[in-house]
């Protein structure tokens, strides 16, 4: 399964909606509990990555609710409502449905 | 509060062995999945390979299959994964993760470096 995402990079001025793209080549979607078996990362400089969204579109707790996942099966959506300043980093999405679990090539995000 | 701390990397020839260690604190190990994952400087993640609550059931990158082991020790509390056979490829940083039921990471260390060179 490969996963793909774009942009590679966006430059968004702050304030302004972001939108992150992610592919699977294979459903991810699984059908005995029509669960999407996606999550998305946020990893910012010198930092281990930070789970915000699992199961496609539940947010983690304590992430900010100006992020926000969406899709089903193949194509998957990451929303940051409102860009801030602390927004800026490398965002990841994974699928965990198949072995190996795999991640997206990541999308650089900063600000314009 | 969930704390992971990785130990062992260093700089290593090809070919030779490292251990990595995760001393895990601030929730119930044993009931927990538990990952390896590793990220060359500046490029995306891999995973590597997870081990069952009770370590029967591990599973591996197919890449590291037959070099790498993973093992847990619940009443320590660490995740362990021993490198042999190292390849330059292998070199990165070395994340343990937590397993949210299902597979996504939602507890991280800050990662130990392996460097794979002569």
């Amino acid at each position: 399964i490969v996963m793909t995402q774009s942009p590679d990079s966006l430059a968004v001025s702050l304030g302004e909606r972001v939108t992150i793209h992610c592919k699977s080549s294979l459903t991810v979607l699984k059908a005995s509990n029509n669960m999407n078996y996606l999550a998305w990362y946020q990893q910012k400089a010198g930092q281990p990555p930070k789970l915000l969204i699992y199961w496609s579109s539940t947010r983690e707790s304590g992430v900010p609710d100006r992020f926000s996942g969406s899709g089903s099966g193949t194509d998957f959506t990451l929303t940051i409502s409102s860009l801030q300043a602390e927004d800026v980093a490398v965002y990841y999405c994974q699928q965990y449905y198949y072995i190996p679990i795999n991640f997206g090539q990541g999308t650089r995000l900063e600000i314009k | 509060e969930v704390h992971l701390v990785e130990s062992g990397g260093e700089l290593v020839q090809p070919g030779g062995s490292v251990r990595l260690s995760c001393a895990a604190s601030g929730f119930t190990f044993s009931a927990s999945w538990m990952s390896w994952i590793r990220q060359v400087p500046g490029k995306g993640l891999e995973w590597v390979a997870h081990v069952k609550e009770d370590g029967s059931v591990k599973r591996y990158l197919e890449s590291v299959e037959g070099r790498f082991t993973i093992s847990r020790d619940n009443a320590k509390t660490s995740l362990y994964l021993q490198m042999n056979r190292v390849r330059v490829e292998d070199t990165g940083f070395y994340y343990c993760a937590r397993d949210k039921p299902g597979g996504s990471y939602d507890a991280w260390g800050q990662g130990t470096l392996v460097t794979v060179s002569s």
